[in-house]
């Protein structure tokens, strides 16, 4: 199994571009989540999904969009980036009481 | 709203040492989670605490969990050099599935030899 993937590694954008992290699991798992984790912080929650088809925000939604078409697939968009989401991006996946995060994405907005 | 937090914040300790690191949380969860992460690195997870009066070890940390208290701490027996990274405790929100955590905002360990 690889586990939970992401894509891009890294990822430099100007203000007001837009782009889509993506996110993929293999462990055939339900739940699927998006964090970000800024300097000093812990993560903060952006958005999460318990199924196929069902989404819904967490701590810190405002300027993404996620959508879980699939099982496997969970991506997050960023609709017109700004500096302020400049942070390192983890999706994980779980199923009952594991947690398994992604290697990050490391985005910054100029 | 649920509020994590961690002390310390930093920590430095000499090799041989022990410490402990302390997780309070601000609502009812019984679900307890400690991650390790190394710089630039993804989250390791370390134990996972499900009930009220949990221990588990492995190596030189041990974790307990005391939901009465809202408290958990992750204790360092002879602290090693390989054990310097940054330490992270995180909540389940208030349901069974592992899709939403609090997290602390992270202790930050150093071991000098």
């Amino acid at each position: 199994n690889a586990g939970v993937t992401q894509t891009p590694k890294f990822q430099v954008l100007k203000t007001g571009q837009s782009m889509t992290l993506q996110c993929a699991q293999d462990m055939n798992h339900e739940y699927m989540s998006w964090y970000r984790q800024d300097p000093g912080m812990g993560l903060r929650l952006i958005h999460y999904s318990v199924g196929a088809g069902i989404t819904d925000q967490g701590e810190v939604p405002n300027g993404y969009n996620v959508s879980r078409s699939t099982t496997e697939d969970f991506p997050l968009r960023l609709l017109s980036a700004a500096p302020s989401q400049t942070s390192v991006y983890f999706c994980a996946s779980s199923r009952f009481s594991e947690q398994f995060f992604g290697p990050g994405t490391r985005l910054t907005v100029l | 709203e649920l509020k994590v937090e961690q002390n310390p914040l930093f920590l430095s300790m000499q090799e041989g040492k022990n410490y402990t690191i302390y997780c309070n949380y601000s609502t009812t969860s019984d679900r307890l989670y400690w991650y390790r992460q190394d710089p630039g690195k993804s989250l390791e997870s370390l134990f996972v605490l499900l009930s009220n009066g949990a221990v588990k070890q492995e190596g030189r940390l041990m974790a307990s969990l005391d939901t009465k208290a809202r408290l958990s701490t992750l204790h360092i027996t002879a602290a090693v050099h390989d054990l310097s990274a940054t330490y992270f405790c995180a909540v389940l929100r208030g349901e069974t599935s592992g899709s939403r955590l609090t997290f602390g905002e992270g202790t930050q360990l150093t071991v000098n030899p």
